[in-house]
Order: structure tokens, then sequence, then C-alpha cells
């Protein structure tokens, strides 16, 4: 499985545009990167996964580049309801083993 | 409704004490997990559980121990609970070669208080 690195923490405020970008320098051929929100007392949900150059759902956008070594998610325009942990993991074939977290991104939206 | 349920919500027990929490997903998917989140907001996986194999992480002390009557449901008994089991506990499941657009679906958490 890839080893990932995150930020520990991000400031943002309102209406910006965050980006969060992980490091998988040991990332494997068959590893997608997959990345999940988790907000205090509620327990972790899929916010997007891809395998290389840029996925979009209405959440947010992942950018992966060719040499597949780090991934960036971005949140467009951010509001104070985004802040939470953000966790971006390896994961094999897309779907096959378990999900291994990191310590995550800690975002803290402000007004 | 509700995806992935785990009951109870939250657990206060004496140490030693043998307790149970259950699970149920009603997403018909194929395989189900237990991850611990401890006082550091690591979050560990325990066990993966589908109809044809069990995983176990091999750090998990085998006083925890899943029980699955049938494939919605994934149970966690604890047997001689201690203080250092003190966690919240989420429960998760993903269908078999999870989808790309939905992820694995987790529960909202048991927190275990141990005392």
């Amino acid at each position: 499985l890839a080893k990932t690195t995150q930020p520990i923490s991000m400031d943002s405020y309102e209406g910006q545009e965050v980006n969060i970008t992980c490091s998988h320098n040991n990332i494997a051929t068959n590893d997608y990167i997959t990345w999940y929100q988790q907000f205090p007392s509620q327990g972790p949900r899929f916010i997007i996964q891809g395998y290389k150059t840029k996925v979009t759902n209405e959440v947010a956008s992942l950018f992966i580049p060719a040499d597949r070594k780090s991934s960036t998610l971005s949140l467009p325009r951010v509001s104070l309801s985004d802040t939470a942990v953000y966790y971006c993991l390896g994961l094999p074939g897309g779907s096959q083993g378990n999900l291994i977290f990191g310590k995550g991104t800690k975002l803290s939206v402000k007004p | 409704d509700t995806a992935v349920s785990q009951t109870p919500k939250y657990l206060v027990t004496q140490m030693g004490n043998d307790k149970s929490i259950k699970c149920e997903q009603n997403l018909g998917h194929d395989t189900m997990y237990w991850y611990k989140q401890d006082s550091k907001k690591f979050l560990k996986i325990m066990f993966s559980y589908n109809n044809k194999e069990l995983i176990i992480n091999e750090t998990v002390p085998n006083r925890f121990s899943p029980k699955s009557p049938d494939k919605a449901h994934l149970n966690l008994h604890i047997n001689s609970l201690e203080l250092g089991d003190s966690a919240v506990y989420f429960c998760a499941s993903s269908p078999h070669g999870a989808d790309s657009n939905y992820g694995y679906t987790f529960g909202s958490g048991t927190r275990l208080t141990v005392v």
C-alpha cells in the first residue's frame, strides 16, 4: 500500500478554494488514490477517487500528475461546514484491500 | 434509511466485562469492516469480512472477535474489557470491487468508555 504524507493542518476562509496536497512517492502501479472526509463524532465519508489526470464530482476535484507521486484534492469555495479532517489513502486496484488511514489534514475554515 | 447503522452509539462499562457492538448495512455490500479510532484520532483497521474470508489485523487482541450471522451484519464482541479499549469503533462496508464513485460507507461510530 502506498504510504501517504499530508500536511497536518490547513486554515482557510469561507469562499476560498482549498487545495490539499498528498505525497505518495512509493505508489504502486495498481494503486488508486482515494480521499475521505471526517467530521467530529462521525465516520469517514468518501469524497473522490482517481488513478491519474483529473477526476471531478459534485464535491471536489482530484488532480494526479503523470508520475502519480502526488495528488491534490481541490475543494471549491469552501464553507464553514467543510471544516473536517481530510484523509488521502492509497487503495490497490481501487477496491481491493483495507483502507489504511494516516493522520490526515485538519482543515479549519474561518468566517 | 441509514446505510450502515451501529448500536449502541455510546457504551460505558466496567473493566473485565464482556460487551457487543452491532452493525447492520442495508446496501447489499459484500464486505464489512471494523475500525478503531483512539484518543489520538488514528483510525486503524481491525477486521474485514465477507462471506468467504475473515482477515484479522494481527495487532488486534484475541479478546476481540467479529461475528457475522448474515451478509448484512457484522457484530463485534469484546471480552474482558480493558481501559485501553476505550475508543470509537466504526463499522464500514463496501461492495465487492468497490465502486470508485462511492467508496466505502462508514457508520456513525460507537463510543466505548471502559471505567
